[in-house]
């Protein structure tokens, strides 16, 4: 079965150092997601990404964060000068192109020391 | 906007019984969708069921099953004979109808233990 994967499972970082997470969506689909989970909250929405522009972002979103679709597999999330408040769970996903439903890779988290 | 609210930060249950999960939302919109995500330790995100606003009918999905009160805006899921692998934090979602790349909006979470 077709997944979303994303890499590293775990990244650690220096504060103000920049870091780049990324995913490989399921290979047909054409919408993709990056969601933020810090630990004992909810997951939030950062920003989705369609026909390589953003097509919405949150208020979360800022000029530090920046997406990009590199070729045509990989989807990555940049984070310029990171915070400690940066550290988080960060979620993956993607749809089809009529699809309803958003699949999810398995994380990546994120520690910023 | 729309928000989403579950009420129940934790829950518990016994192996093979059955238990409810709350789920209430707020919006203007008529047109919607609405899924139930799970969360086991590895964190990853997987979806349950979904429930279109415009069915009236409930989702079902073998041992899972919500009820859903478009007039009351509640979307409740039972989980019928729990398994020790139901254990796992479980997200109540939004999603638009408009457009397909529509973001989810999620609830709290209610962490549900499974006890043997």
């Amino acid at each position: 079965e077709p997944e979303v994967t994303q890499t590293p499972s775990h990244q650690v970082t220096q504060m103000g150092q920049e870091v780049i997470l990324r995913c490989v969506p399921i290979s047909n689909h054409l919408y993709f997601y990056w969601y933020r989970q810090i630990l004992g909250q909810k997951v939030e929405f950062l920003v989705s990404f369609y026909n390589n522009e953003i097509s919405e972002k949150s208020e979360i979103f800022d000029d530090q964060f920046s997406v990009e679709r590199p070729d045509g597999s990989n989807f990555t999330l940049k984070i310029r000068s990171t915070k400690l408040e940066d550290s988080a769970m960060y979620f993956c996903a993607s749809n089809a192109g009529t699809g309803v439903i958003q699949y999810f890779g398995a994380g990546t988290r994120l520690s910023v020391l | 906007a729309q928000t989403v609210t579950q009420s129940q930060p934790e829950m518990s249950v016994q192996e093979a019984e059955t238990v409810t999960l709350s789920c209430t939302y707020d919006t203007s919109e008529s047109d919607y969708y609405l899924f139930w995500y799970k969360q086991p330790p590895s964190r990853q995100m997987i979806l349950v069921i979904r429930q279109e606003a415009y069915k009236q009918q409930n989702a079902t999905e073998n041992r899972f099953s919500v009820n859903f009160q478009k007039a009351a805006k509640s979307f409740s899921l039972k989980i019928s004979d729990s398994q020790l692998g139901d254990a796992a934090m479980y997200f109540c979602a939004y999603r638009t109808w408009e457009t397909s790349g529509s973001r989810l909006t999620f609830g709290e979470g209610t962490q549900l233990t499974v006890n043997p």
